[in-house]
């Protein structure tokens, strides 16, 4: 099936730091890609729509100059969380829908867990 | 809008008893609904999907579903809980295809009970 990696798995940073997650599509392309934060024992939250070759599209209440989006390949979007805080610690996963061929759903990336201290 | 509720935020049962998960969904348009599955730190996994064909939807790992227009409903069941069912699991819709942004329900805990 389709598979969707995302790096790193884990980070740690210092407060007022800048870290940025990959999510890479790794046997098909995906000119769309969403980003999802997902806080403890919470569902997930969509933040953005991340469109190969154009500007992301952000959900409401989501800081776009914060959460910075680039989806500069047909199988790489990339989020970087800047001057992170503690309150930006949560689990951030992507997704990416499959192309047609009757997938008709999203696959999901295995997540990246963010601490910051 | 689009919107998903899960009655229960968590539910236990005993191994080899039915399982039951409830998703209700609101949507102004033919909806695509779904259900996946999330193990502790792990991403999700898609369990099974309903794009418009048959009302009831076999998925992965024994785990069915059956979309009831009437009562916008989706419900997940599974005849024999094992161990390894113990999971969170989330009701989702979208209005349309894969390209469509996906709004996920609060989520069910599910505790298999020995």
């Amino acid at each position: 099936g389709a598979v969707v990696s995302q790096h790193p798995s884990r980070v740690i940073c210092k407060s007022g730091t800048s870290v940025k997650i990959e999510c890479r599509s790794l046997d098909f392309q995906a000119t769309t890609m969403f980003w999802y934060r997902q806080f403890p024992k919470q569902s997930l939250m969509l933040m953005a729509t991340s469109n190969e070759g154009s500007k992301a599209t952000y959900e409401q209440g989501v800081e776009k100059d914060k959460f910075l989006i680039n989806h500069a390949s047909l199988t790489l979007s990339t989020l970087t969380v800047t001057s992170a805080h503690p309150e930006d610690s949560s689990f951030y996963l992507c997704s990416a829908p499959v192309p047609a061929g009757g997938a008709e759903a999203q696959y999901f990336g295995p997540g990246t867990r963010l601490l910051v201290l | 809008a689009q919107s998903v509720t899960q009655l229960g935020s968590h539910v236990s049962v005993s191994e080899g008893a039915l399982v039951l998960l409830r998703c209700n969904y609101s949507s102004s348009v033919p909806p695509y609904l779904f259900w996946y599955v999330q193990y502790p730190n792990q991403g999700l996994q898609l369990l099974l999907k309903y794009t418009s064909a048959a009302t009831l939807v076999k998925g992965i790992n024994g785990f069915e579903a059956e979309f009831k227009k009437s009562e916008t409903s989706f419900h997940l069941t599974k005849p024999s809980a094992h161990m390894s069912d113990a999971a969170e699991y989330f009701c989702a819709v979208s209005e349309g295809t894969s390209y469509d942004k996906v709004i996920f329900g609060p989520g069910t805990s599910l505790s298999v009970i020995p």
